[in-house]
């Protein structure tokens, strides 16, 4: 059984630069989130799709977009690179089930860097 | 006041001892509680997640909550030196569009030989 999958796992761009990030959820899961973790702090919420439209969004600017397709699978979507873009990107997936009991499980994560 | 507050570390706790990390939470409508680890430059597993008051216990792992005080709690017995990393607490509502986790900085446990 195929966890959640990220690729690439690593990246390095330069600022002003586009990046797309992309997951396969696990199987069976239906909802995917997706978080920035900089150096030495906990993950912040960027957005959540489910049934291919964006559900809840955190405090990121436009640049940061994305998308789910038929299949569940996502992208992740930045626009003009900054310096401080530079994170772990992770991709989470779930099973929506409206009950407390549906865990997120994160993917291997994207080293981004922006030079 | 942040969203998630974790006991600072880090925590060093001889091997075979308890390790006890807190967390506490300011959104009374949260309504279930993930402890993940963190090993450094890696992604962050699920160790256990918990939505009742009360302990829930997986192997050498206790999570414990209560919800009047706003405080969940991970109890690690018997500690390895494999259970050295950073711990995450994090938090999830439920209400529709409202199921994002929001997670603590961390906790990092060192396990000494």
């Amino acid at each position: 059984d195929a966890g959640v999958t990220q690729s690439p796992t690593h990246l390095i761009k330069t600022r002003g630069q586009q990046v797309t990030l992309r997951c396969s959820p696990k199987s069976g899961h239906d909802t995917v989130s997706w978080y920035q973790q900089a150096l030495g702090q906990g993950p912040q919420f960027i957005f959540q799709y489910y049934e291919e439209e964006e559900r809840q969004r955190g405090n990121f600017p436009d640049r940061f977009s994305g998308h789910q397709f038929p299949n569940y699978s996502s992208e992740l979507n930045v626009n003009a690179l900054l310096l401080g873009d530079s994170a772990l990107y992770l991709c989470a997936s779930s099973a929506y089930t409206g009950t407390p009991d549906s865990p997120l499980h994160f993917g291997n994560g994207t080293r981004l860097t922006v030079t | 006041q942040k969203e998630v507050e974790q006991n600072s570390g880090p925590l060093s706790v001889p091997e075979g001892a308890i390790a006890s990390l807190n967390c506490t939470y300011s959104d009374r409508g949260s309504q279930s509680f993930f402890w993940y680890r963190q090993y450094s430059g890696k992604s962050p597993e699920l160790i256990m997640f918990i939505y009742s008051n009360g302990d829930k216990e997986d192997g050498r792992f206790t999570a414990q909550l209560n919800k009047a005080s706003q405080y969940v709690s991970l109890l690690i017995r018997d500690s390895q030196p494999s259970d050295s990393a950073t711990y995450l607490c994090a938090v999830r509502g439920l209400s529709f569009g409202n199921e994002k986790l929001t997670f603590g900085t961390g906790t990092r446990l060192t396990i000494i030989p």
